[in-house]
C-alpha cells in the first residue's frame, strides 16, 4: 500500500478564481500517477495518467504537473466554475503496490457563484 | 457500449446473510477491481484481477471473496455480512493493469455507478 497525501482536504473558492492542490506520494519505484474527478452522486472519472518526470497534461481549464523525483503532483484549475465542484482524487502506482491503485482521500472543491 | 455495470444499486442485508455484488464490463478490459467508499476514508481497494482466472487482495480484503471466470464479469461475494461492511461499493476496469507498460491511457480506470449496501 502506497502512502498518499492530498492537500488541502477541502477548498472553497469563488467563481473565476484559479486554484491548485497537491498530491504527495513515495518517489521510490514510481510508475504512474492518476488523477480522477468525482462529482457527488456520480462515479469517479479519469482526468490524467502521468508517467514522466516533468510531465504536464491539460484538459480544458484543468492541468496537472508531475515531479517523480520529489514525489508530488499539482492539479491546477484556471478560472473555476461551479461545475468544477467535485472531489479530486490522485492515485500513484509503483513500489511494492504491484498492480494496485491506491487512492488518496481527495481534495473536495466547492466553487460558488 | 454499456461500459461498467453494477447490480444491484441498493441492497439491505441482515447480519450473517450472504450476497453477491455483480460487476460486468463490455470493453474487453483485462483489469478489474472492487473498491469501497466510506466517509473520511476515501476509496479503498478490496480485490483486483489482472485477467480471467487471476485475482489478488487489495487493502481491505477480509470478509470478501472474488472470482474471475470470464473477462467480462468480476463478482464480489460477502459470505457473512457484518455491519462494518455497510458502504458504497464501486467496481472499476481498465484495458491494462496499473503499473504495466503501454499507453498511459490504457490504465485509466472506468468506474461503475456503485452499489449502496446497508447491513443491519
Amino acid at each position: 500500500i502506497l502512502n498518499v497525501e492530498q492537500s488541502p482536504q477541502s477548498l472553497h473558492v469563488q467563481e473565476g478564481d484559479s486554484t491548485n492542490f497537491t498530491c504527495s506520494f513515495p518517489s521510490s519505484n514510481f510508475y504512474a500517477l492518476h488523477w480522477y474527478r468525482w462529482e457527488t452522486a456520480k462515479s469517479p472519472e479519469a482526468l490524467f495518467v502521468m508517467t514522466l518526470n516533468g510531465d504536464e497534461k491539460k484538459k480544458g481549464r484543468i492541468s496537472a504537473t508531475l515531479n517523480t523525483k520529489e514525489g508530488y503532483s499539482y492539479l491546477y484549475i484556471k478560472g473555476s466554475q461551479p461545475e468544477d465542484s467535485a472531489t479530486y482524487l490522485c492515485a500513484p502506482t509503483g513500489g511494492n503496490s504491484g498492480y494496485a491503485l491506491n487512492f488518496g482521500k481527495g481534495t473536495s472543491l466547492l466553487v460558488t457563484p | 457500449n454499456a461500459g461498467v455495470t453494477q447490480t444491484p444499486k441498493f441492497q439491505v442485508l441482515k447480519t450473517g446473510q450472504s450476497m453477491t455484488l455483480q460487476c460486468a464490463q463490455d470493453m474487453n478490459h483485462e483489469y478489474m477491481s472492487w473498491y469501497r467508499q466510506d466517509p473520511g476514508m476515501g476509496l479503498r481497494l478490496i480485490h483486483y484481477s489482472v485477467g480471467a482466472g487471476i485475482t489478488d487482495q487489495g487493502e481491505v480484503p477480509n470478509g470478501y471473496n472474488v472470482s474471475r471466470s470470464t473477462t467480462e464479469d468480476f463478482p464480489l461475494r460477502l459470505l457473512s455480512a457484518a455491519p462494518s461492511q455497510t458502504s458504497v461499493y464501486f467496481c472499476a476496469s481498465s484495458y491494462s493493469a496499473p503499473g504495466t507498460s503501454g499507453l498511459s491511457s490504457y490504465n485509466e480506470q472506468f468506474f461503475g455507478p456503485g452499489t449502496r449496501l446497508t447491513v443491519l
